[in-house]
């Protein structure tokens, strides 16, 4: 079975401009979840998916953080105007219901 | 909402000794994993145990729901194990600030 997959791995741009991150969750898994370690520091809760449904974005730091997952399957994660604040690992997560969270990677996001 | 508190928050060790991280949370939870973060970045899952006690090879770990607490028992540490342990709690998942473990050969 294949894992949470994340894309890119890295990424580094320029404050003010746009990045998406993607990820592929297992498949068959409804839950979709985005979190980040900004600094080094605990890992924060984004927001979470119900296949396409968003059942909780209470964690989406303001307007310039967008996340998406038409048809259930794949989710974008979109940061527009990027901010240096901005930088840090975001992760997702994927799980069955009442499941354990299973993680990709991460992408490694670097502001300059 | 819920609050997860890790200790230590740093522990260094010598490899073959045994260490114990715990974590405390201020409500009743329904989820609780143990994840390992290693020096690459990635987020192991280690075990998924809203309650009871399992061992997975070296490591094990007991969570005692109704006293809010998890501890993580890891034997003979090997400098593989170095990296940060994060507990998390709930369905979306309530990180603690993590216990960062250095293993020196």
């Amino acid at each position: 079975e294949a894992g949470v997959t994340q894309f890119p791995s890295h990424s580094v741009i320029e404050k003010g401009q746009t990045v998406t991150l993607r990820c592929d969750p297992i498949s068959g898994h409804d839950n979709l979840y985005w979190y980040r370690r900004v600094m080094g520091k605990e890992i924060k809760f984004l927001l979470h998916f119900v296949k396409e449904s968003k059942q909780d974005e209470s964690g989406m730091p303001n307007n310039r953080f967008l996340a998406e997952r038409t048809g259930g399957t794949y989710s974008t994660l979109k940061v527009q105007p990027a901010e240096l604040e901005d930088s840090g690992v975001y992760f997702c997560a994927s799980s069955l219901p009442g499941g354990a969270l299973h993680f990709g990677n991460g992408t490694r996001l670097t502001v300059t | 909402g819920i609050q997860v508190e890790q200790s230590p928050p740093d522990l260094i060790l010598q490899e073959g000794a045994n260490s114990t991280l715990r974590c405390n949370f201020s409500d009743s939870v329904n989820n609780l994993q143990w994840f390992h973060q290693n020096p690459w970045g990635q987020l192991i899952n280690l075990f998924y145990i809203p309650s009871g006690t399992k061992q997975n090879g070296r490591l094990s770990a007991t969570t005692v729901a109704t006293e809010r607490y998890s501890l993580l028992y890891i034997s003979s540490s090997q400098t593989t194990d170095s990296g940060v342990y994060f507990c998390a709690v709930e369905g979306k998942l309530i990180f603690g600030q993590g216990t960062e473990l250095s293993v020196k050969p």
